[in-house]
C-alpha cells in the first residue's frame, strides 16, 4: 500500500523553463510535506517542507503547493538550471516520527 | 559542520556473510533511522531508534538488525546477507521536533557476491 505515489519517473525540462513535480497522497492524517533531492551516489538532502495547515510554501527558485482535497501537492522550480537535474523524493509525516517517502522523480534539465 | 556520517561508502560482503554498517552524527539528534533503497524504489524504513527506544518495522527481516549504543552511532547488522539485500542503506537523524526533516548521511552502497 504506497501512501505516498509519485507517479512520473521522470521529467525532462529545458533549462530556463519551470518544472513541476507531483507527489499525492492517500492518508489524511499526514500534517506535513517534504521535498527531498538526491544526487546519485549521496544521500537525499531537504530541499523544502510544508504543512498542512498552509497551501504554498516558497523559498527562492522552489514553491511547493498543497491541496489538502486533492490529497495532492507539487514542486515547482523555476527557473530550472541544469544542476537541477537530480532524483527528487516526497514524503509525507504525520503524528508519528516517521517519514513516507514516494519512488522519486528524476529530473533531468537540458540546455 | 554538523553532519551524518556513513561507513563504509560501498561494501562488499559474501553471501551468507555478516556484515555491519555505520552511522555516526554530531547533529546530536533524538532519532535515528535506517532506510533501505533499492532502483526505482521509495526508501524504506527498516527500523529507527528514538533516543534509546527501538522501533522495528513489522515487515523488516529478522535478517536485519541494529544497535545504538550512544546518541551518536548506529550500526546495522546483517547476520546472513542474501542476494536480495542488495541496495543502497541510508541512515538518517531527526531532531525529534519540527518539521525540518531528517538529516541524510550520504549512504552505504552494498553489493553481495
Amino acid at each position: 500500500d504506497q501512501q505516498v505515489k509519485q507517479n512520473s519517473p521522470s521529467l525532462s525540462v529545458q533549462e530556463g523553463r519551470i518544472s513541476i513535480l507531483n507527489c499525492d497522497y492517500t492518508n489524511s492524517m499526514f500534517d506535513y510535506f517534504l521535498w527531498y533531492k538526491k544526487y546519485p551516489a549521496e544521500g537525499p538532502t531537504f530541499l523544502i517542507s510544508i504543512s498542512s495547515i498552509k497551501d504554498k510554501n516558497e523559498d527562492g527558485r522552489f514553491t511547493v503547493f498543497l491541496n489538502k482535497s486533492a490529497k495532492h501537492l507539487s514542486l515547482h522550480i523555476v527557473p530550472s538550471q541544469p544542476g537541477d537535474s537530480a532524483v527528487y523524493f516526497c514524503a509525507a509525516g504525520g503524528n508519528t516520527d516517521k517519514l513516507i517517502f514516494g519512488t522519486g522523480t528524476r529530473l533531468q534539465v537540458f540546455p | 559542520d554538523a553532519m551524518v556520517i556513513q561507513n563504509p561508502r560501498y561494501q562488499v560482503t559474501q553471501f551468507g556473510k555478516p556484515v555491519t554498517l555505520s552511522c555516526s552524527q554530531t547533529l546530536n539528534h533524538n532519532v535515528m533511522y535506517w532506510y533501505q533503497q533499492k532502483s526505482s524504489q521509495a526508501p524504506k524504513l527498516l527500523f529507527h531508534y528514538y533516543d534509546k527506544d527501538f522501533n522495528n518495522e513489522a515487515d523488516t527481516p529478522d535478517n536485519f538488525q541494529s544497535r545504538r549504543p550512544n546518541t551518536s552511532f548506529c550500526f546495522l547488522d546483517i547476520r546472513s546477507p542474501g542476494l536480495g539485500d542488495a541496495a543502497m542503506y541510508l541512515c538518517a537523524t531527526w531532531l525529534g521536533q519540527g518539521i525540518s526533516g531528517y538529516t541524510f548521511g550520504s549512504g552505504t552502497r552494498l553489493t553481495v557476491v
